[in-house]
């Protein structure tokens, strides 16, 4: 089965400490993206990738860092110097980012707790 | 810059009621219009899109939606509900100066109640 896997589904972190959430696609995607999620805001672009070792900044994007390293792959680490990390993660991708008809595909997310 | 509003952060309604959830957006240029659903503690699934063409696009399992331009709207609607509609909807934008780039409103979240 084609899709977008995110790894762990719940996460719990120490302030202080830096976290990876994992995303996965298999769908030979060329875009990538991570958003985050908080109650009564919608989704907020983090960063996005338009092609492997390459990306950009969202809106969102002080402390946490990607990387591309692979096509299929996209890690997101939230550093400790991003303030207020709680949130649910969600991973995207789309075919490409050439055109703003095309379709993006969500993992199913990942939920990031600091103690 | 685009922005999309969702005037009801929460609308509950009874099994079989129709529901309207309700998107405003704004852009300077042609606009391409989605609602995305999403289920408890899982991702977003795209539920029906307008890129072009008729301003009333449907998704299988009965909702619709229609791009009014005059009124910068794009309003989802459903004449008969079931408790299985009970999730977040999203609407996003984008445009041909955003590239892929989607902007979402803050959420609706619909309960259906028995």
């Amino acid at each position: 089965d084609g899709g977008i896997t995110q790894s762990p589904k719940y996460l719990f972190r120490k302030e202080g400490q830096n976290v990876t959430l994992s995303c996965e696609q298999n769908l030979n995607h060329d875009a990538m993206y991570w958003y985050r999620q908080d109650p009564g805001q919608g989704l907020r672009l983090i960063y996005y990738s338009q092609i492997v070792n390459d990306f950009q900044k969202g809106d969102i994007a002080e402390g946490y860092s990607v990387s591309r390293e692979k096509k299929e792959s996209f890690p997101l680490t939230v550093t400790s110097a991003q303030k207020n990390p709680t949130a649910f993660y969600l991973c995207a991708s789309s075919i490409d980012s050439s055109g703003p008809y095309n379709e993006q595909f969500f993992g199913p997310g990942t939920r990031l707790t600091v103690l | 810059a685009q922005s999309v509003t969702q005037l009801d952060s929460q609308v509950p309604v009874f099994e079989e009621a129709p529901v309207e959830l309700r998107c405003n957006y704004s852009s300077s240029v042609s606009v391409y219009l989605f609602w995305y659903v999403q289920y408890p503690n899982q991702g977003l699934q795209l539920l029906l899109k307008y890129l072009s063409g008729s301003t009333l696009v449907e998704s299988i399992n009965g909702f619709e939606a229609e791009f009014n331009k005059s009124q910068t709207s794009f309003h989802l609607r459903k004449p008969s509900v079931h408790i299985s509609d009970t999730a977040e909807y999203f609407c996003a934008v984008s445009d041909n100066n955003a590239g892929n780039m989607l902007t979402f409103g803050g959420g609706t979240r619909l309960m259906v109640k028995p």
